[in-house]
């Protein structure tokens, strides 16, 4: 059964960065058919997909969140990153990471989230 | 953007009953179109893919249809468990998009 599982800090200061890992079991990213996101939830309110990683195809991410992001891979250790930088409390959400089925964004499987909060 | 439009947002009914929630797009997503159950303190679960297949596991009670930008989602003989937020989600071009999610209360 694939798992993803999202570790980091859950109190970020303003305008420093936010930094989550997304740790893989049951599946391998080198597999390189599946892509490999990152979606948002502030409490109460709907979803923000921030951005995906493809082995194949690279990177894209959505650009309302213009340059602050960044999603990188470590394959040897079955792990995707993610890095958003100059945070603001516009930013304090529960971050999934997901998996996006064979080449498609259909997210078959999620993490249990990870909540951040953005406050000094 | 294709902005995703959800309606209602929110829904009470019965067990028993029948209801439709309606998703649509402010462009063509062809049939990039999936469905996602979201129960409090959980994460989405991916229901219905391209516009209505239905994922493995995921009761017949649950149908989908559309293509384009109007797409539906119907559940039948509505059971208590059903109570949850709806989402859809275009996969046709990026930005991936979702509605604003509809709530079901049973």
């Amino acid at each position: 059964q694939v798992q993803l599982q999202e570790s980091g800090p859950g109190l970020v200061k303003p305008s420093q960065t936010l930094s989550l890992t997304c740790t893989v079991s049951g599946d391998s990213i080198r597999r390189g058919s599946h892509y490999w996101s990152w979606i948002r939830q502030p409490a109460g309110k709907g979803l923000e997909w921030i951005g995906r990683l493809s082995l194949t195809e690279g990177t894209t991410y959505n650009l309302s969140l213009k340059s602050r992001v960044t999603i990188s891979l470590d394959t040897s250790e079955n792990q995707f990153s993610l890095n958003l930088v100059s945070v603001t409390a516009a930013d304090t959400a529960l971050y999934y990471c997901a998996r996006g089925r064979d080449g498609f964004s259909v997210f078959d499987f999620w993490g249990q989230g990870a909540l951040v909060t953005v406050s000094s | 953007d294709i902005q995703m439009t959800q309606s209602p947002s929110t829904l009470s009914a019965s067990v028993g009953d029948r209801v439709t929630i309606t998703c649509r797009a402010s462009q063509t997503v062809t049939h990039s179109l999936a469905w996602y159950q979201q129960k409090p303190g959980k994460a989405p679960n991916v229901m219905i893919s391209r516009v209505s297949n239905l994922e493995s596991g995921v009761s017949s009670r649950f149908s989908a249809s559309g293509y384009g930008t109007e797409f539906t989602l119907t559940i039948s003989s509505l059971q208590p468990d059903d109570s949850a937020i709806y989402y859809c989600q275009q996969y046709h071009l990026y930005p991936i998009t979702f509605g604003q999610g509809t709530r079901l209360e049973i």
